[in-house]
């Protein structure tokens, strides 16, 4: 089935330990997005791709990092974790001019310690 | 600032009656909303979804109302079962691809 996984499922760093999350995706769909989700608050849009092309929100730290190496990767790097980091990141993919629904992974979620 | 806000973070119905869940929004350009359900351990699913040119769409036991005018959107559940106790979150568009979520109700649906 096509579908988007997320590796691990769980992540545990250590203060300021770098660590990095990915997500990969067989819909061959375009554009990819990371969300952070705290507990009981909305997912918020970090950035995303149109294919190679790198769109980051304003208010996303610049601890925040991405990759896409191909169209069926991406990966989500957090330089210097810190406390306020912990939390549900979330992976989704949609194709251009589909407004109908983006598809999202399991999740990854961070514990820092 | 919470363009798109769920204000009721949870709700509990009986199997069979109906669930209204409420989204209010304040940004007029968005122009597609979209409503997402959430298991536990799983990532949100696209439920169903409303063009801003209507002001209703129906999916089997779920049908969602647009207000343009009051910025407000609900999603009906009828009859409700058990099975759809989960967390839906509320989304709009304003033709960026890209979401804006709201913080999420939780349903629970009793016997």
């Amino acid at each position: 089935d096509a579908m988007v996984i997320q590796n691990p499922r769980y992540q545990v760093t250590q203060f300021g330990k770098p660590v990095t999350l990915s997500c990969s995706q067989t819909l061959n769909h375009n554009v990819m997005y990371w969300y952070q989700q705290k507990s009981s608050q909305a997912p918020k849009l970090l950035f995303h791709y149109y294919d190679k092309d790198f769109n980051n929100e304003a208010d996303t730290p610049d601890n925040f990092q991405s990759r896409r190496p191909n169209t069926s990767f991406c990966f989500l790097d957090i330089r210097s974790p810190g406390l306020g980091d912990a939390a549900m990141y979330l992976c989704a993919t949609s194709a251009t001019g589909d407004r109908e629904t983006q598809y999202f992974g399991p999740g990854t979620r961070l514990l820092v310690l | 600032d919470q363009q798109v806000k769920q204000n009721s973070p949870s709700l509990s119905v009986q199997e069979g009656r109906i669930s209204i869940l409420n989204c209010d929004y304040t940004n007029s350009m968005f122009d597609y909303f979209l409503w997402y359900k959430k298991y536990p351990a799983e990532g949100p699913t696209f439920l169903i979804s409303i063009s801003s040119i209507k002001d209703k769409n129906e999916d089997g036991r779920f049908t969602v109302f647009l207000n343009k005018s009051a910025k407000h959107l609900s999603l009906h559940i009828v009859p409700s079962q058990p099975g759809d106790s989960a967390v839906y979150f509320c989304a709009a568009d304003d033709n960026t691809d890209k979401l804006i979520f709201g913080t999420g109700t939780r349903l629970q649906v009793f016997p």
